[in-house]
């Protein structure tokens, strides 16, 4: 049971243009969501996250956005700069098991310069 | 100030054998969390641990997988009689805290099992 989705495998943009990375979940208790950025051969790193009780999360160029009753969310990056280029994981906490985080299967953002 | 460090980065080891992954988490963290990537899919929780009690292992295999986190020294994820389809990336995060916040936790690079 996929209860985190992310459904494009891979986002091409070209550099300076905003990209924009999709999620989805189907579990109403989750409580707070985030979304980290991956590298080859490297671990997750943490870019940005929100609560559910907001819709919009915002640090420099990464902004979330967060629609409850569509129950889904999404990444904007803007501008893309090829650096950006990684996969990116969207993952889910639900408010009753704390310590653990459900990720979607992640979408490989390809900047292009 | 190192981050979470996991060693090996990479392991073969043939099927049957045993498959010790360790991973030693930032300074001055006490809370031990690892995932599990198969290819082409993304990370599942496995087990949580503090310094010497697991707290949540729901995601653990109940066959070959254990792990520990003592008193002293990094934690050890051990699977016994490895078979192919424990190839995958094992990652280890730690937090200072319990749980998951709004920064989430600190992921290390992993450990690359492969399995021939």
């Amino acid at each position: 049971d996929q209860q985190v989705k992310q459904n494009s495998p891979s986002l091409s943009v070209q550099e300076g243009r905003i990209s924009i990375l999709n999620c989805d979940y189907t579990n109403s208790m989750f409580d707070y969501f985030l979304w980290y950025k991956k590298y080859p051969a490297e671990g997750p790193t943490f870019l940005i996250s929100i609560s559910s009780i907001k819709d919009k999360n915002e640090d420099g160029r990464f902004t979330v956005f967060l629609n409850k009753s569509a129950k889904h969310l999404s990444l904007h990056i803007v501008p893309s700069q090829p650096g950006d280029s990684a996969v990116y994981f969207c993952a889910a906490r639900r408010e009753t098991s704390g310590s653990r985080l459900t990720f979607g299967e992640g979408t490989q953002l390809t900047v292009n310069p | 100030n190192a981050g979470v460090m996991q060693n090996p980065r990479h392991l073969v080891r043939r099927r049957g054998q045993e498959a010790r992954l360790r991973c030693s988490p930032m300074k001055g963290h006490s809370h031990v969390y690892w995932y599990r990537q198969l290819p082409e899919e993304g990370l599942k929780f496995m087990v949580y641990l503090q310094k010497e009690n697991i707290i949540d292992e729901s995601g653990m295999p109940k066959e070959r997988f254990s792990a520990e986190f003592p008193k002293e020294g990094p934690s050890i994820l051990r699977i016994q009689q490895v078979v192919r389809g424990d190839s995958a990336a094992y990652f280890c995060a730690s937090s200072p805290y319990p749980g998951v916040n709004r920064d989430g936790y600190t992921f290390g690079s992993g450990t690359r099992l492969t399995v021939v």
